[in-house]
């Protein structure tokens, strides 16, 4: 079974500043695939970025990238420019690849509040 | 092209009573999974179906159902409601299981159970 932890419960950063949210995970597998998923207080899951584990190129959205360290299993979202539209809880997700399904495992999330 | 609904929104229910949500997935997409979420336990995946089959069921118990339709819509269905099932259950959408297929979700239907 994979585990997810973000250490981080909460974190809080000032407008237009860079902050760096924490992922491990814990797998077996050698293909998976990870996740960023941003839910603001609507709650609605908004997915922020994606990584294949296959892939050494870290994946980047505009000013959310990641740092993907394979063998640390380590999986670090950074946000540059921070704006107050960004205050929102962040879960790390993983997913296996294989065709047994769609299932992702979520850690325990980060909230991050974005100060004016 | 419209996102993933879920009906209804909000509801309140007793102790005992069942109750079914509805999610209408992204057009083109043909898995569906279901994820419940609490403060206490956090996000849980509840099961998964495509094509009208179920492919993936997380650790819940048999009170907790669901099934699709061939035109991709889903619905779960909780019976004998217990406290503990207070929650926002979410739905997630995506074209096909498996090979990392992102998943698109719902806005949720958060149910209280009194």
């Amino acid at each position: 079974a994979q585990t997810v932890t973000q250490s981080q419960p909460e974190m809080s950063v000032q407008e237009a500043e860079t902050v760096t949210l924490s992922c491990t995970y814990d797998t077996s597998e050698n293909n998976y695939y990870l996740f960023w998923y941003k839910q603001p207080p609507s709650r609605q899951m908004i997915l922020v970025i994606r990584q294949e584990a296959y892939k050494q190129q870290n994946a980047t959205e505009n000013r959310f990238s990641v740092n993907f360290q394979k063998a640390a299993k380590s999986f670090s979202l950074k946000i540059s420019d921070s704006q107050l539209g960004d205050t929102a809880m962040y879960f790390c997700a993983f997913m296996k690849h294989d065709n047994a399904g769609n299932m992702l495992t979520f850690g325990g999330g980060t909230r991050l509040m974005v100060k004016p | 092209k419209a996102g993933v609904t879920q009906t209804p929104r909000y509801l309140i229910k007793t102790r005992g009573q069942q109750v079914t949500l509805s999610c209408s997935p992204i057009s083109g997409h043909r898995s569906v999974s279901w994820y419940q979420q609490t403060p206490g336990q956090g996000l849980q995946f509840l099961f998964e179906y495509f094509s009208e089959t179920q492919r993936n069921k997380g650790n819940f118990p048999g009170r907790f159902s669901g099934r699709q339709f061939s035109n991709s819509r889903s619905e779960m269905n909780v019976s004998t409601l217990e406290l503990g099932d207070s929650a926002l259950y979410l739905c997630a959408s995506s074209h096909y299981r498996g090979l990392g297929e992102t998943q698109y979700f719902g806005p949720g239907t958060r149910l209280l159970v009194l």
